[in-house]
């Protein structure tokens, strides 16, 4: 049962890398979404996908790219990376075709150091 | 638009102590509402949720009322433990948004 998996869960990098972070889902949900959490703080929404193709931005975009070419994969790319963007990110699904009762399933994070 | 707020953390409690954490929400719709739980190095997990007024969701002793008259959702325990000590997210979602919004998160500390 393994629901959201994101892959590596912790990675330091160097200023000016790039890398991606990988999420995937085995329950056949249609939206996903990427946040960041900084240390004693909420999440903030980076980008989200209603389904295979689609993406939107959501608060705190600059810096990151996405994909999602399938159902199962929604990718987050880091560009350039900056010390700003240390942080630990979480990837998580929904179901139900956007129905305003149906949770979010989250992964176990990533933990990324830019330094 | 949409939003949560929740009373600031951190909140220290004694074990088996009362426990309330607050909740307000401002939302146009009829949104369904959330507690989310985040232990110490771990994703948020589903707590309890309510999909319409006077509902109450509850789980592993944890409690949460929809009140549509005072638009709040606030978590209560009667006896906590030291486990619950953990990060404390109230959300709401509505049909006019594809996101969950969540509130800023409430510590909760629980001392032996």
């Amino acid at each position: 049962n393994a629901g959201v998996t994101q892959t590596p869960k912790f990675r330091i990098l160097k200023i000016g890398q790039s890398m991606t972070l990988q999420c995937t889902q085995d329950m056949n949900h249609n939206y996903m979404y990427w946040y960041r959490q900084d240390p004693g703080m909420g999440l903030k929404l980076i980008y989200y996908s209603v389904g295979a193709g689609i993406t939107d931005k959501g608060e705190v975009p600059n810096g990151y790219n996405v994909s999602r070419s399938t159902t199962e994969d929604f990718p987050l790319r880091l560009e350039l990376a900056a010390p700003s963007q240390t942080s630990v990110y979480f990837c998580a699904s929904r179901g139900g075709g956007g129905r305003p009762n149906q949770p979010q399933h989250f992964g176990d994070g990533t933990r990324l150091s830019i330094l | 638009g949409n939003s949560v707020t929740q009373m600031e953390g951190p909140v220290t409690l004694s074990e088996e102590a009362f426990l309330t954490i607050n909740c307000t929400y401002t939302a146009t719709g009829y949104p369904s509402l959330f507690w989310y739980v985040q232990y110490p190095g771990e994703g948020l997990q589903l707590l309890l949720k309510a999909t319409k007024a006077d509902d109450k969701g509850s789980n592993k002793g944890f409690e949460a009322t929809y009140r549509k008259e005072t638009t709040s959702f606030h978590l209560e325990k009667g006896s906590v433990q030291v486990s619950d000590s953990a990060v404390y997210f109230c959300a709401l979602s509505d049909r006019e948004d594809d996101k969950i919004i969540f509130g800023k998160g409430t510590r909760l500390h629980i001392l032996p």
